[in-house]
């Protein structure tokens, strides 16, 4: 029973490097989402995907990119990163089209970029 | 989406109720209401939500008053574990907008569990 899968736990990048953040669910969720959260902060919303080839952004989409090719999977792409991108990142999923359906969250993956 | 205000912290005593109060004065009629916590290092983890009648799952029950410009999470026997930030949360459909994702998560209120 995974539920929501992020890799990697840690990553620590050099300013100017790309990565990309893994997330991947079991649960057949259509509706999926990036969020980041800053220390001491509530969480922000970046991306989200409410399929296989559709995406849309959140309150904080630059500086990132998204895909969602399959149902699964949902990767979150920094291109050039930069110190403002420390962070951590969580990635969930939820099945419905609702606001009666709770998001489920992965444990995170924790980037600094120095 | 409706904002909330939570105490910043709260302590209880391992074994007794832990209730954990939320004011959503601002909230409309078809906006739930969702708890979620989040112990340290780790990802949101969902609790329970309603809408206008109380509800009750095996880890927690959530009040709503009848007016529902307020609501109160109780954990009926507090263990060390569930020491966490707790964040009530308004979820609808913003103005203008379909994101039935977003999750708008406050500061939250850390309750300490203590022996």
């Amino acid at each position: 029973n995974a539920g929501v899968t992020q890799t990697p736990k840690f990553r620590i990048l050099k300013i100017g490097q790309s990565m990309t953040l893994q997330c991947t669910q079991d649960m057949n969720h259509n509706y999926m989402y990036w969020y980041r959260q800053d220390p001491g902060m509530g969480l922000k919303l970046i991306y989200y995907s409410v399929g296989a080839g559709i995406t849309d952004k959140g309150e904080v989409p630059n500086g990132y990119n998204v895909s969602r090719s399959t149902t699964e999977d949902f990767p979150l792409r920094l291109e050039l990163a930069a110190p403002s991108q420390t962070s951590v990142y969580f990635c969930a999923s939820s099945p419905l089209q609702s606001y009666n359906s709770p998001l489920h969250f992965g444990n995170g993956t924790r980037l600094t970029v120095t | 989406d409706a904002k909330t205000t939570q105490p910043p912290s709260m302590d209880c005593a391992e074994g007794r109720a832990a209730n954990l109060p939320c004011n959503h004065s601002t909230i409309s009629g078809n906006e739930y209401v969702y708890w979620y916590r989040q112990i340290h290092s780790q990802g949101p983890q969902y609790i329970i939500h309603g809408l206008k009648n109380n509800e009750t799952n095996e880890m927690a029950s959530l009040i709503i008053t009848e007016d529902r410009k307020s609501s109160t999470l109780i954990l009926p026997h507090a263990t060390l574990r569930d020491t966490a930030v707790y964040y009530c949360i308004v979820r609808g459909k913003s103005a203008g907008g379909t994101s039935y994702g977003k999750l708008t998560f406050g500061q939250g209120t850390i309750l300490t569990v203590h022996p």
